[in-house]
C-alpha cells in the first residue's frame, strides 16, 4: 500500500464550488504538506502543518484553507473553486529529523 | 529571495549517451538540496539530498553533486527508462521544512 495517498485522484468542477481534497499517510511522520503544480510554474506551496495544532500559510494561500485533522491527515479545502485554481494538487509528508519530503500520488483539478 | 533555477529546461539524448542537468540556487543558509524524479500525471520520487559542498551521492545512473551554488545530476549511459522530469528543491536553514523548487528538467532518452 502507498504511503502517502490521496483523494480523489481526479475531479472536474465547476466555478463555485465548495471542494475538498484529502490527504492521508501511515509514514507515521509529523509534517505534512500541501502544493500546487502547473506548467511552467513549478511547485508551489500553499500551507503547510508541523503538527496536529500547528497550520502555516505557504507562498500561495489565497483561495484555500487547510485542516488536520489527525496526525495522518490533512485536507484542502477551496470554499468557492475558480478557473485559475485548475492544476495537480499534491500532499506531501516528512518527518523532523531529515526533512525529506515524500509526495504522494496526487490530484489533477479542473475548474470549469 | 530564496530562488532556484534549473537548466536546460528540455534534454534530449541518445541511449548510453552521457550527460548533465543543473540546478543553481541561491538561498539564506542551505540546509539541504533535494534532487527529485517525476513521471507524467504522478507524484515527485525522492532520489538524492545533498547537504553541503563537496558531497556526493550516487543511485544505479545518477550522481549528484553539490557546489556552494549549483548541483549536478550526471546521468551516466541513460536508458529510455530515465526518461522523467528531474527537480531540484533547496530548503534554507531559516525555514526548516519549507522546500523551493526549480521548474524541472524534462529528460527524454531515445533508444
Amino acid at each position: 500500500d502507498a504511503d502517502v495517498t490521496q483523494t480523489p485522484r481526479n475531479r472536474i468542477t465547476k466555478t463555485g464550488k465548495r471542494i475538498m481534497l484529502e490527504c492521508s499517510q501511515t509514514k507515521g511522520h509529523d509534517r505534512m504538506y500541501w502544493y500546487r503544480q502547473d506548467p511552467g510554474l513549478g511547485l508551489r506551496l500553499i500551507y503547510y502543518s508541523f503538527d496536529v495544532k500547528d497550520i502555516n500559510k505557504g507562498e500561495i494561500s489565497d483561495g484555500y484553507s487547510v485542516s488536520r485533522q489527525a496526525q495522518a491527515k490533512f485536507s484542502l479545502s477551496l470554499e468557492s473553486a475558480i478557473p485559475n485554481q485548475t492544476a495537480l494538487y499534491f500532499c506531501a509528508t516528512s518527518g523532523a529529523v531529515t526533512d525529506t519530503q515524500y509526495f504522494g500520488p496526487g490530484t489533477r483539478l479542473t475548474v470549469l | 529571495e530564496d530562488q532556484v533555477t534549473q537548466s536546460p529546461e528540455a534534454l534530449r539524448l541518445q541511449e548510453g549517451e552521457s550527460s548533465s542537468l543543473n540546478c543553481s540556487y541561491t538561498v539564506s543558509g542551505l540546509r539541504g538540496l533535494f534532487w527529485y524524479r517525476q513521471d507524467p500525471g504522478k507524484g515527485p520520487e525522492f532520489l538524492f539530498t545533498l547537504y553541503s559542498a563537496g558531497e556526493e551521492k550516487e543511485k544505479e545512473r545518477l550522481k549528484a553533486t553539490l557546489t556552494k551554488k549549483e548541483s549536478f545530476l550526471h546521468i551516466t549511459a541513460p536508458k529510455p527508462e530515465d526518461s522523467a522530469t528531474y527537480l531540484c528543491a533547496v530548503q534554507a536553514s531559516s525555514n526548516t521544512g519549507k522546500l523551493i523548487f526549480g521548474q524541472g528538467t524534462t529528460l527524454q532518452v531515445k533508444p
